[in-house]
This record gives C-alpha cells, sequence and structure tokens, in this order.
C-alpha cells in the first residue's frame, strides 16, 4: 500500500465551513498528488507536489489549495466548502516499481467528503 | 479530458480469460499506455504499462497493436475478486517529472461465478 494514509475517512460539514484533508506517507517519496472522483467522472487531478514547498495546480483546482511543509505530509484544504465539492477524495504518491526506470502512482484509502 | 475510448461495462466468466480493449488513436511516440483498477470503495491499483512490446507480469497481459492506436489488458483467469472499474490511461509527462495521470470512466468489468 505504499505507506500511504488519509485522514479523516469520512467527513461531514456545512457548506461555508473550511476543511482539512490530510495524507501522510512513511516512505519518503517526492511526488504526491491529490484527486477527486465523482460520478462519471472518474478520477480528477486537483493538485500535486514534488517536494517540499513546490506544488502545482491540476484540472480542478478552483476552491482548493494545498501545503506541504514536510515531505511525509500533503495538505488539502477547502476554504469554504460547498456542496459541489461533495466528493470522494485520493491521495496518491508517485515511487519506482523495482525493475522500472517510471515511477507508477500508487494511491491511499480515499475520504469520503459531504458538504451540506 | 482522457485520450482513451473503453467500453462502459464488460462480463466474464469466472476462471476465464478476461478481454479488456482500449482505444488510444492519438497517442504520441514516446506516451506509454497503463491500466489501473479500482475495486469498489477503494484506492486505484497499479495493474501494468506498456510502450509498443507486448508486457506481462504477475497480474495480467498486456497487448498493444502494431500502430499503438489500441491495446488490449487480459486477466487470464478471471476471479471474483476482479470485479472492478479497469482504467485505460494515456501517460501526460515524463516518468519522474510530474507523472501526471488522467483518468476516465473506465470499464466496469463484472465476472460471473
Amino acid at each position: 500500500d505504499a505507506g500511504i494514509t488519509q485522514s479523516p475517512r469520512h467527513k461531514v460539514t456545512e457548506t461555508g465551513t473550511p476543511v482539512t484533508l490530510r495524507c501522510h506517507q512513511t516512505e519518503n517519496h517526492r511526488y504526491m498528488y491529490w484527486y477527486r472522483q465523482d460520478p462519471g467522472h472518474g478520477l480528477r487531478l486537483i493538485h500535486y507536489s514534488y517536494g517540499v514547498k513546490d506544488t502545482d495546480k491540476g484540472e480542478v483546482s478552483d476552491g482548493y489549495s494545498v501545503s506541504r511543509s514536510k515531505t511525509e505530509d500533503f495538505l488539502l484544504t477547502l476554504e469554504s466548502a460547498t456542496s459541489s465539492q461533495t466528493s470522494v477524495y485520493f491521495c496518491a504518491i508517485s515511487a519506482r516499481l523495482a525493475g522500472d526506470s517510471y515511477n507508477e502512482q500508487f494511491f491511499g484509502p480515499g475520504t469520503r467528503l459531504t458538504v451540506l | 479530458d482522457a485520450k482513451t475510448t473503453q467500453p462502459t461495462s464488460m462480463d466474464c466468466a469466472e476462471g476465464r480469460a478476461a478481454n479488456l480493449p482500449c482505444n488510444h488513436s492519438t497517442i504520441s511516440g514516446n506516451e506509454y499506455v497503463y491500466w489501473y483498477r479500482q475495486i469498489h470503495s477503494q484506492g486505484p491499483q497499479y495493474i501494468i504499462h506498456g510502450l509498443k512490446n507486448n508486457e506481462t507480469n504477475e497480474m495480467a497481459s498486456l497487448i498493444i497493436t502494431e500502430d499503438r492506436k489500441s491495446s488490449t489488458l487480459i486477466l487470464p483467469h478471471a476471479t471474483l475478486r476482479d470485479t472492478a472499474v479497469y482504467y485505460c490511461i494515456v501517460r501526460v509527462g515524463y516518468g519522474g517529472a510530474t507523472n501526471k495521470l488522467i483518468f476516465g470512466t473506465g470499464t466496469l468489468l463484472a465476472v460471473q461465478p
């Protein structure tokens, strides 16, 4: 499972409240990603990080911010949650399989967020 | 949008081979084809990837056509635990740099007892 945990695993919140989701990894991987998954859309990339304090936007970054102050943690923040951000959020890391020349992505268990 | 086309769903009998097709007619010469799967309520799981040659690992085989415009993922002896959504993905960017993946809606494979 590449040592990835996400917290919380489930959260219900109200519109307009701030929400922070945490992704934690134990294997010192440089690259980390946040995706959201909604019915009919598959997984869509929100933000990613290529090192401490180095982040960039994905395809659906509006309404989200991220921070990475240390290698093991990648935080996703919804400054003011909206109902359209109700989704399942997956964190991923990029790691190289033994004998491979390219990195693969490994995913965490997901966080189910409901915004009422 | 994802640059791949997959059937929405497929059925397969337990113990038989499952062959999942994918079209990627606009693939570039340096882009790889990746397959992931997602079992209900879990995070996606890497299966296999390839560039132009056929590939095999302990989970599956990947057959890529000579023109690279399509590929087939083969699960040689499907079990009920292989029931999942299977995603065919053309890699965006080079490994090690951004490694971004663009997911489509995938194929729901239902393995029947």
